[in-house]
């Protein structure tokens, strides 16, 4: 049974950092991992998609990293800015038209 | 290209009610949507998996019969809330299965809060 886990589950720090968010999946066999931003009481974001094969995906500010083979990903967030404050889920779909598992996500706190 | 809208985006209603959420691909067709359900500060749970022309397939621990699933075309999957109850409030969230770039992904709607009094 894939599990999904992301750590920390809260992070506060202030404006202009960098900083590293970390998801962890117990089953390499995915067909892509994907990140979402939520914002409080909306729907969600979608940040970044890595396919299987892929290392990693940059989009403005924000790079994802992937390693099948450990079960870890990472979004990084450069330069960060009070705006960037949501909550981001990483997520796993077993195949292209399968359920998708959620982690519990990580609540980001950018200070002024 | 590859939007998802939901109707209503909020709705309050009393115990015992059935309310009925809509969850629409705009611009492209998906054979399968899924519906998600999310409580405060958790994460979304998948409820059901929605196939155009047959029945949901329905996550354990979700009751079909409270929960009805129709997706009767390409484009629009319903969510009946049936009998609702105070502890069905939550954050309804549907997607669909659709393509972009070439990748199949999931296009997920923005969602609609049910209240239930």
């Amino acid at each position: 049974k894939q599990e999904v886990t992301q750590i920390p589950a809260a992070l506060s720090v202030p404006e202009g950092e960098n900083l590293v968010l970390n998801c962890s999946f117990t089953d390499s066999a995915i067909y892509n991992l994907q990140w979402f931003r939520q914002d409080p009481g909306k729907g969600l974001t979608s940040l970044l998609l890595i396919q299987s094969s892929q290392r990693e995906q940059t989009s403005g500010r924000l790079n994802a990293s992937l390693d099948k083979s450990s079960g870890r990903s990472t979004l990084y967030i450069a330069a960060s800015q009070p705006g960037d404050s949501a909550t981001y889920l990483c997520a796993v779909p077993y195949s292209s038209a399968s359920k998708i598992i959620f982690g519990s996500g990580t609540r980001l706190s950018i200070r002024p | 290209g590859a939007v998802v809208s939901q109707h209503p985006s909020r709705v309050i209603c009393k115990s015992g009610t059935s309310v009925k959420i809509e969850c629409r691909s705009l611009d492209f067709q998906a054979t399968t949507m899924f519906w998600y359900r999310q409580f405060p500060k958790q994460s979304l749970m998948l409820m059901a998996t929605s196939n155009e022309g047959s029945k949901a397939t329905y996550e354990q621990g979700v009751e079909k019969d409270k929960f009805l699933i129709n997706h009767a075309s390409l484009t629009l999957s319903t969510l009946t809330v049936t009998s609702a109850h105070p502890e069905d409030s939550s954050f309804y969230i549907c997607s669909a299965d659709g393509t972009s770039g070439g990748i199949n992904e999931q296009f997920f709607g923005p969602g609609t809060r049910l209240t239930v009094l």
